[in-house]
Order: C-alpha cells, then sequence, then structure tokens
C-alpha cells in the first residue's frame, strides 16, 4: 500500500523561485495537513484541509498556499521563495471524524538560496 | 494559549527502562498522540489515549491524566533502535494536534 507520498523528496530551490510540493495519499481521509519541522522546533501546521474544496491557515501560513480539488491530492506551494522557508516539510493525512492517527508522507527537504 | 512540555533529551541504558514525560495546555481535548521519529524519517505513531489510565502496547505504554494535563510514554526492553525522538501530541478541540518539540532519546550499549 501506498500510503501517502510526497515529491520531490529534497530540493534546491533559488531564491524568488516558486515552487510547488505535491501530497497524494490513497487512503482516502477526509483531513490532509502541511506541517515544516526546524531544528529544535516541533512540527508547525502551516496549512490543513478536512475535506474537498475547503482549507484553512495554520500557525505558519505566511507564503504559501494549498489548494484542495480532490480528496486525494494536497498541493503546497511557495510563490516566492525566501530563504527562511528552507525546512523540511511533511504531509499528512487523517480521518479526522473518527479522531485517529494522522499518516505522514516521507517529506520533503526544501533548500533555498 | 497552547502549550506542550517535554524534556529536549535523555539518555538510557539498552535493556532499561525509560519514561518521557509530557505536560500539555490546549484549548478543549480529544486525545493525545504519541509519536516516534528517527533521524531524517516521517513521525510514525504510537499509542492514543483519550481517557485516563494506561495502554499497553507491546514494549511500549502511554498514560493519561487529563485533570493534570500530563502524559507519559514507557519504553521498556530498550533497544538501540529506540534511539529516536519521541514527540507528545494532543488534539485540541477542533481536532487539531498541537505539536511539541519532541524528546530526543540516546540509548548507550
Amino acid at each position: 500500500t501506498a500510503g501517502i507520498t510526497q515529491a520531490p523528496t529534497s530540493q534546491i530551490l533559488a531564491a524568488g523561485r516558486s515552487m510547488t510540493l505535491r501530497c497524494t495519499q490513497d487512503m482516502r481521509h477526509n483531513a490532509m495537513y502541511w506541517y515544516r519541522q526546524d531544528l529544535g522546533l516541533g512540527l508547525r501546521l502551516i496549512h490543513y484541509s478536512n475535506t474537498a474544496g475547503t482549507t484553512g491557515k495554520g500557525e505558519v501560513p505566511d507564503g504559501y498556499s494549498v489548494s484542495r480539488a480532490n480528496t486525494d491530492d494536497f498541493p503546497l506551494t511557495l510563490a516566492s521563495a525566501v530563504p527562511s522557508q528552507t525546512s523540511v516539510y511533511f504531509c499528512a493525512s487523517s480521518d479526522s471524524e473518527t479522531g485517529t492517527e494522522a499518516f505522514f508522507g516521507q517529506g520533503t527537504r526544501l533548500t533555498v538560496v | 494559549g497552547q502549550n506542550i512540555d517535554q524534556p529536549t533529551e535523555m539518555t538510557a541504558t539498552e535493556g532499561a527502562i525509560v519514561q518521557i514525560n509530557c505536560t500539555y495546555q490546549t484549548s478543549g481535548f480529544n486525545g493525545l498522540f504519541w509519536y516516534q521519529q528517527h533521524a531524517g524519517e516521517a513521525p510514525t505513531f504510537l499509542s492514543y489515549n483519550v481517557l485516563d489510565g494506561l495502554e499497553e502496547k507491546g514494549r511500549f505504554s502511554s498514560f493519561l491524566s487529563r485533570s493534570k494535563g500530563y502524559s507519559y510514554l514507557l519504553l521498556k526492553e530498550l533497544q538501540m533502535k529506540d534511539s529516536a525522538s519521541y514527540l507528545c501530541a494532543p488534539m485540541d478541540s477542533n481536532y487539531q494536534l498541537i505539536w511539541g518539540a519532541g524528546t530526543k532519546l540516546i540509548i548507550k550499549p
């Protein structure tokens, strides 16, 4: 079973460029999330979606946008990357209606130079 | 505000027992999760507590006291592969997970 997959695994991006991080899940989970994880800090929620067609802002949404056109896909876009967006990005999904655990993708390591 | 407090780092010996504590303050409460995260990898689910008491799953157990805003993860018969970060994550009233910075557990032979 694939579960939840992210692409790319890693990327070096020039400041000012745009990029979309892809996330796909095959578990039919209604909720999806994007987190960033920086050394010494906990996972910080960027954006989330409780169901297809809806999105919400998390703790650190500035500089990022998301869309949820269908249940399976939840791409994260950086419109104009800045060095402070260098981080490891994790996509996750869960069945929020039952309050069960979140499943994580393998992460995308992004370096903005 | 919402807050999670865990020790930053702990060291234990292979074969021993270690308890990782977590205190939390959240807006509402819908259970608490523990995750394991090896360096360079994604977090993976370990346990979930929604009622007070102890949940046991093999070598790992997790305890919850809702009135005290307190949980712990107990790891028995430690193995070298248990070296990882352990993340405490309560779920708030909006079913959002609130993440602590995690506890880095170092296992020594």
